[in-house]
């Protein structure tokens, strides 16, 4: 079955430089949610969009910006990157949008940035 | 506010042991709380996901138990193996704050052969 594709699997950047991440959902998934996960520690949420629209926003960075586009997948810009950016970023996904629908979260194996 | 701890942080058993993987949430107000796998390095799997009206649910060797008025949750592993050995997260879906799935902090698990 498909699974949520994250792109690139890993991304070297020097600091104040600039960084995409970009993630497929799952086929008729129209929910994204993108998560950062620094060394050590569990996911925190970041943002995440349902049918193209930001539906939540949780402890993303001024600098950090991203989008839903037509065909569902996300994109995922951070800009003035800072060595404490270094972290695996996941996206997962899901076919609706209300939290009480419970259908489980399908993540991606992640990004992995690494900022110098 | 909600946080989420998982107790113990690492746990090492020698194979074919049964154990159990705890999971605490200070407000009960959740509409779900799932449990995930997660090898180093690599994305979360999901295991299972126990919705607030239910109490358990089991998948093979796996049998996850929810105790909402009281915060908690387990995960129990039977006969376990060397493949199970990764980090297990639990998260949960609060009915209030406005995002999906709080993260607890994990428990290593490494099972010896």
């Amino acid at each position: 079955a498909a699974g949520v594709i994250q792109s690139p699997r890993h991304l070297i950047k020097e600091k104040r430089e600039t960084a995409t991440l970009k993630c497929y959902p799952i086929p008729r998934h129209d929910t994204v949610y993108w998560y950062q996960q620094g060394p050590g520690q569990d996911p925190q949420f970041l943002i995440s969009f349902y049918e193209k629209m930001q539906s939540d926003k949780g402890s993303i960075p001024d600098r950090f910006s991203a989008q839903q586009f037509s065909d569902y997948h996300s994109e995922l810009n951070m800009s003035s990157l800072e060595l404490g950016d270094s972290a695996l970023y996941f996206c997962a996904s899901s076919g609706y949008t209300a939290p009480w629908d419970n259908s489980p979260l399908h993540f991606g194996n992640g990004t992995r940035l690494t900022v110098t | 506010k909600q946080e989420v701890t998982q107790i113990p942080a690492a746990l090492s058993v020698p194979e074919g042991e049964n154990l159990v993987l705890n999971c605490s949430f200070t407000d009960s107000a959740i509409y779900n709380l799932q449990w995930f796998r997660q090898d180093p390095g690599k994305g979360l799997t999901s295991l299972l996901l126990i919705q607030s009206s239910q109490r358990e649910q089991t998948s093979g060797r796996l049998n996850a138990s929810l105790d909402k008025s009281s915060g908690r949750s387990t995960l129990y592993i039977a006969a376990s193996q060397p493949g199970d050995s990764a980090t297990y997260l639990c998260a949960v879906t609060p009915t209030s704050g406005t995002y999906k799935y709080i993260f607890g902090t994990g428990t290593r698990l490494k099972v010896l052969a």
